[in-house]
């Protein structure tokens, strides 16, 4: 079953609203989740990683006001998509691992994200 | 500048048949390699990795094979299924101290496996 839970799967919206999208951990605590984006037909772009208790990290070119984190509890991540316009309609999709580790990261099914 | 490439868009492959899914890399930092499968508005689910002190991993019908003087992977499934069909990521891993390490991806190669 799955491990990571992400929710909604879908949001339709008007353009100026912010969006929260959640990422749960069901049955292990993430200390790291990260966020990605994806365009049609491209790869997964990494946008932030998050750790439980402490600021995201924001890779280059991502708007940490546009995109907000919050990381407050080992199971959950937060991302806020502020004032969303068009153009930030993508599909988002969140991923959580345990330090340290090789092992294959568990994503979440994301969410599809439509500004109108 | 992309760090990990798949170079081919799509693939389609007769069942039954061996899918051969290729990928590159450039940075030669990278020391761990996955394979991920995607279906359309789900995330990506673990296939199979390799760490770049093998030259081969294999598991079911599922063989990754990792040429590190080329700097390049692959998947090869056999025998392909129908329901093998989807889209399929190659990603890498760098070293680096501290909390879990990120994912590079490929732009992704969709498998089509004709009945």
């Amino acid at each position: 079953g799955a491990v990571v839970s992400q929710h909604p799967s879908w949001v339709i919206c008007k353009s100026g609203t912010s969006v929260k999208i959640e990422c749960r951990s069901l049955d292990f605590q993430a200390t790291t989740m990260f966020w990605y984006r994806q365009f049609p037909k491209q790869s997964l772009m990494l946008m932030a990683t998050s750790n439980e208790g402490s600021k995201a990290t924001y890779e280059q070119g991502v708007e940490k006001d546009k995109f907000l984190i919050n990381h407050a509890s080992l199971t959950l991540s937060t991302l806020t998509v502020t004032s969303a316009h068009p153009e930030d309609s993508s599909f988002y999709i969140c991923s959580a691992t345990s330090p340290g580790s090789n092992q294959p990261q568990h994503f979440g099914d994301g969410t599809r994200l439509s500004i109108l | 500048d992309q760090q990990v490439k798949q170079n081919s868009p799509s693939l389609s492959v007769q069942e039954g048949r061996i899918s051969i899914l290729n990928c590159d890399y450039t940075n030669s930092m990278f020391d761990y390699f996955l394979w991920y499968k995607k279906y359309p508005a789900e995330g990506p689910t673990f296939l199979i990795s390799i760490s770049s002190i093998k030259d081969k991993n294999e598991d079911g019908r599922f063989t990754v094979f990792l040429n590190k003087s080329a700097k390049h992977l692959s998947l090869h499934i056999v025998p392909s299924q129908p329901g093998d069909s989807a889209v399929y990521f190659c990603a890498a891993i760098e070293p680096r101290s501290g909390s879990a390490r990120q994912l590079t991806f490929g732009s992704g190669t969709q498998l089509t496996v004709l009945p």
